[in-house]
């Protein structure tokens, strides 16, 4: 079955850069999408088919898929960024929704 | 406002059954396909399983194929997830979600699954 692998945790200061990877084999030929779940709550989309983000979700949320390895950047990351992020694909061999492990991103 | 709001959740016995229902509300949720995530306490997010927005396809992951039942009602705009042979694992919060091509771009606040004796 397909696997999708993401650090377990980032650490950022605030107003820094924050990169979440989410590897698989490979990633470069399926759309990925990002969630971000804060504690107590429900996820949210964030950014979805690679790079394309929702309304109403900021700029500095952006995300780049190539190779084996997508990313989520996150730009001048605040304290309310602090939350768990979700790579997820569709796997089209098994019909099945996969998500990576979750990254936890601390605000320093 | 799209919304979704799950309920049916509880406490049940392992080999029991429990049904989730979703209300969808604020969109055309016939032209939509439907899934439920779940989260075991502490853990990630599980995909269990989808339904197509005709209705006419329903995809299952592996822990739960056999056990589980996905189905909707277009009129009352509504989603359904029929657990059979629950066990301990379970255990999770179960998210109601819309899918928007393959992604799922809406969720419910979800519903807690206890498997216990």
């Amino acid at each position: 079955s397909y696997v999708l692998t993401q650090p377990p945790s980032v650490s950022v200061a605030p107003g820094q850069t924050a990169r979440i990877t989410c590897g698989g084999d490979p990633t470069g030929s399926k759309s990925v999408h990002w969630y971000q779940q804060k504690a107590g709550q429900a996820p949210v989309l964030v950014v979805y088919d690679d790079s394309d983000r929702p309304s109403g979700i900021p700029e500095r949320f952006s995300g780049s898929n190539s190779g084996n390895t997508a990313t989520l950047t996150i730009s001048r990351v605040e304290a309310g960024d602090e939350a768990d992020y979700y790579c997820q694909v569709w796997d089209s061999n098994s019909d099945h929704v996969v998500f990576g492990g979750g990254t936890k991103l601390t605000v320093l | 406002e799209v919304q979704l709001l799950e309920s049916g959740g509880g406490l049940v016995q392992p080999g029991g059954s429990l049904r989730l229902s979703c209300a969808a509300s604020g969109f055309t949720f016939s032209s939509y396909a439907m899934s439920w995530v779940r989260q075991a306490p502490g853990k990630g997010l599980e995909w269990v399983s989808t339904i197509s927005g005709s209705g006419g396809g329903t995809y299952y992951a592996d822990s739960v194929k056999g056990r589980f039942t996905i189905s909707r009602d277009d009129a009352k705009k509504s989603l359904s997830l029929q657990m059979d042979s629950l066990r301990a694992e379970d255990t999770a919060i179960y998210y109601c979600s819309r899918v928007s091509g393959e992604s799922r771009d809406y969720w419910g606040q979800g519903s807690l699954v206890t498997v216990s004796s």
